[in-house]
């Protein structure tokens, strides 16, 4: 079954304790993003990769590190996490050919809350 | 970023349709996407719409597209219970890779 996954589902931590969550696709797509939800401003984009190696930053990078290894894995680092960090995050990826067909999958969301 | 606008709320009775409305500011969009975000699920793409057509058609929904005032609207006919959730408007980001600019999304409640 084509899906993407993330890894937590719900998480809750303390200012500054790094963590990462894991992000995983398996429908061999170039393109990976991550977005974080907030109520009242929608959806934002943190950072995305256009392939392997390839990242960049999206509207509101701060405080986020990504990395891509692999084609699969795009995992978002939060190496001090802040309370305003609390949000829900989404991982998506997509085709890139230029298209419809580069519709974006979304993961099922992971649920940050920082005390 | 671009801005894509939408109304935040929307509330119809079970039968009737429902037009969710949205206002996007990148000219250079080629595709314009309509979400559906379904209490805690992640997004889940209704439909799509390419800039040089002006309307699309897909079972209960129609997809309307002024390209000349950037106006995109979703309309959905015989609106049903299970049609409750919110809807996201997306317009493709022309100057950041493949990104989609979201608009805050409509919550859209159906009454019995």
């Amino acid at each position: 079954e084509a899906q993407v996954t993330q890894n937590p589902r719900y998480l809750i931590t303390v200012t500054g304790k790094k963590l990462t969550v894991t992000c995983s696709q398996n429908m061999n797509h170039e393109y990976m993003s991550w977005y974080r939800q907030d109520p009242g401003l929608g959806l934002r984009q943190i950072y995305y990769s256009m392939n392997v190696e390839v990242t960049d930053k999206g509207d509101v990078p701060e405080g986020y590190k990504v990395s891509r290894k692999e084609k699969r894995n795009f995992p978002l680092i939060l190496e001090s996490p802040s309370p305003n960090q609390t949000s829900l995050y989404f991982c998506a990826s997509s085709t890139f050919t230029g298209g419809p067909t580069d519709t974006q999958y979304f993961g099922p969301g992971t649920r940050l809350t920082v005390l | 970023g671009e801005d894509v606008e939408q109304s935040l709320f929307l509330s119809v009775r079970e039968g009737d349709s429902s037009v969710i409305n949205c206002t996007y500011t990148d000219s250079s969009s080629t595709y314009l996407y309509w979400y559906k975000q379904e209490p805690g699920a992640g997004l889940q793409l209704l439909t799509y719409i390419f800039s040089n057509m002006d309307m699309k058609q897909d079972q209960r929904l129609t997809v309307l597209l002024n390209k000349k005032d950037k106006h995109l609207s979703l309309r959905i006919a015989d609106t049903q219970t299970g049609d409750s959730a919110i809807y996201f408007c997306a317009a493709e980001n022309s100057n950041s890779g493949y990104a989609l600019n979201f608009g805050k999304g409509t919550s859209l409640l159906v009454t019995p």
